[in-house]
């Protein structure tokens, strides 16, 4: 059973561009939140997708955007790069409706460095 | 707005003794969920163990055990028997339960835990 899975794990970007990265959740999973993590710190919530709509929003810019896919697994994309945004994205998947036995999986993340 | 803060950055501990991680949050939610996760060098955020508000009995895993006080809005976890492999990152996690049962996670800054052999 794979868990969850992202691509690409490292990347260099350079400022003022966009990236994309991507999540394939744990399966049987419908939900999917995304991360942002600088190092040294917690990670931050982006936001979550459900029934291919964001669903929750943390204070994000709207250079900040996703996608969900029929198949549940979801995209991040980030416009106009800024160097502050070189951080470690994390993808969590879990399902919904089942309250607290719903067990939130996450990814390795994907190592984004803009230079 | 709920906030968690984990006040110690870096603590160290013997390999086979206990250390107690602290954590606090602030909330004006009765119900919510707390957890404790583990982030080692490969990255991947790991449950540890994870707390119900309501209930009072405080939460074990094996070695990981938690000491919830409500009305403090206190979280520690105790680790026992430490083990070289529990040098990781820590990090101390908020849950409301709110209209969605998915609720978004919120961390604390995190502490770095060394286990010496």
């Amino acid at each position: 059973d794979a868990g969850v899975t992202q691509s690409p794990t490292h990347l260099i970007k350079t400022r003022g561009q966009q990236v994309t990265l991507r999540c394939s959740p744990k399966s049987g999973h419908d939900t999917v939140s995304w991360y942002q993590q600088a190092l040294g710190q917690g990670p931050q919530f982006i936001f979550q997708y459900y029934e291919e709509e964001e669903r929750q929003r943390g204070n994000f810019p709207d250079r900040f955007s996703g996608h969900q896919f029929p198949n549940y697994s979801s995209e991040l994309n980030v416009n106009a790069l800024l160097l502050g945004d070189s951080a470690l994205y994390l993808c969590a998947s879990s399902l919904e409706g089942r309250g607290f036995g719903n067990t939130i999986y996450f990814g390795e993340g994907s190592w984004l460095t803009v230079v | 707005a709920q906030t968690v803060t984990q006040s110690q950055p870096e603590m160290s501990v013997q390999e086979a003794e206990t250390v107690t991680l602290s954590c606090t949050y602030d909330t004006s939610e009765n119900n919510y969920y707390l957890f404790w996760y583990k982030q080692p060098p490969s990255r991947q955020m790991i449950l540890v163990i994870r707390q119900e508000a309501y209930k009072q009995q405080n939460a074990t895993e094996n070695r990981f055990s938690v000491n919830f006080q409500k009305a403090a809005k206190s979280f520690s976890l105790k680790i026992s028997d430490s083990q070289l492999g529990d040098t990781a990152m820590y990090f101390c996690a908020f849950m409301t339960h709110g209209s969605s049962n998915t609720g978004k996670l919120i961390f604390g800054q995190g502490t770095t835990l060394q286990v010496k052999p």
